[in-house]
């Protein structure tokens, strides 16, 4: 089975502080992902990388970094968290370039900034 | 960036009745792949059904069913004989052959009635 594990389930940080939120897949993805997903708006690509040290903006990079060292694991970085940051993240990987795959997705990280 | 559009942020069945959920996207490509995904309280992301572009037969996975019709950029996710543990979340999702990434809709909700 495809694991996708996010390091936290639950975070409470306060704002201003440098939150990291980790990422580890099991499968050899090339690509890995980061949504935040909040009510009515659903889920939006923050992040996204399809190997090792590269990225790319999804359509809302704003207040978020990424580090992508290894190809297993994949960081979402807040450099200084504020409230409206408080949503649940998702992480996801795929294969790239294969036909009809699918992301796999972790159990999310609901993340509240105070 | 493609758009995925749910146009019914929540929907309501009887338990063993037939429910449509709605999808549409606006794209210039011509490859491209759909997915409908199920989020149940757990946030756990499932994938349900998904669908190529170049294929015209709608994709089937036991109760569930899409129409898909290319030209009209629509995306319908059919269940058939819901049942309880249905109630979940769902969500359309496009995932672009060109550059790998995935974009999703807002959501619907989905409440099965006893």
């Amino acid at each position: 089975d495809v694991k996708v594990t996010q390091s936290s389930r639950y975070l409470v940080k306060r704002t201003g502080e440098k939150v990291f939120l980790e990422c580890v897949q099991d499968m050899d993805h090339e690509n890995m992902f980061w949504y935040r997903q909040d009510p009515g708006l659903g889920l939006r690509l923050i992040y996204f990388s399809y190997d090792v040290k590269m990225k790319e903006k999804g359509d809302i990079p704003e207040g978020y970094s990424v580090s992508r060292e290894k190809k297993e694991r994949f960081s979402l970085i807040l450099e200084s968290a504020s409230t409206n940051q408080t949503s649940m993240y998702l992480c996801a990987s795929s294969f790239m370039l294969r036909e009809n795959t699918e992301a796999f997705f972790g159990q999310g990280t609901r993340l509240t900034v105070v | 960036a493609q758009t995925v559009t749910q146009s019914q942020p929540e929907m309501s069945v009887q338990e063993a009745e037939t429910v449509t959920l709605s999808c549409t996207y606006d794209t210039s490509e011509s490859d491209y792949y759909l997915f409908w995904y199920k989020q149940p309280p757990s946030r756990q992301m499932i994938l349900v059904i998904r669908q190529e572009a170049y294929k015209q037969q709608n994709a089937t996975e036991n109760r569930f069913s899409v129409n898909f019709q290319k030209a009209a950029k629509s995306f319908s996710l059919k269940i058939s004989d819901s049942q309880l543990g249905d109630a979940a979340m769902y969500f359309c999702a496009y995932r672009s052959a060109k550059n790998n990434d995935m974009r999703f809709g807002a959501g619907t909700r989905l409440t099965v009635k006893p």
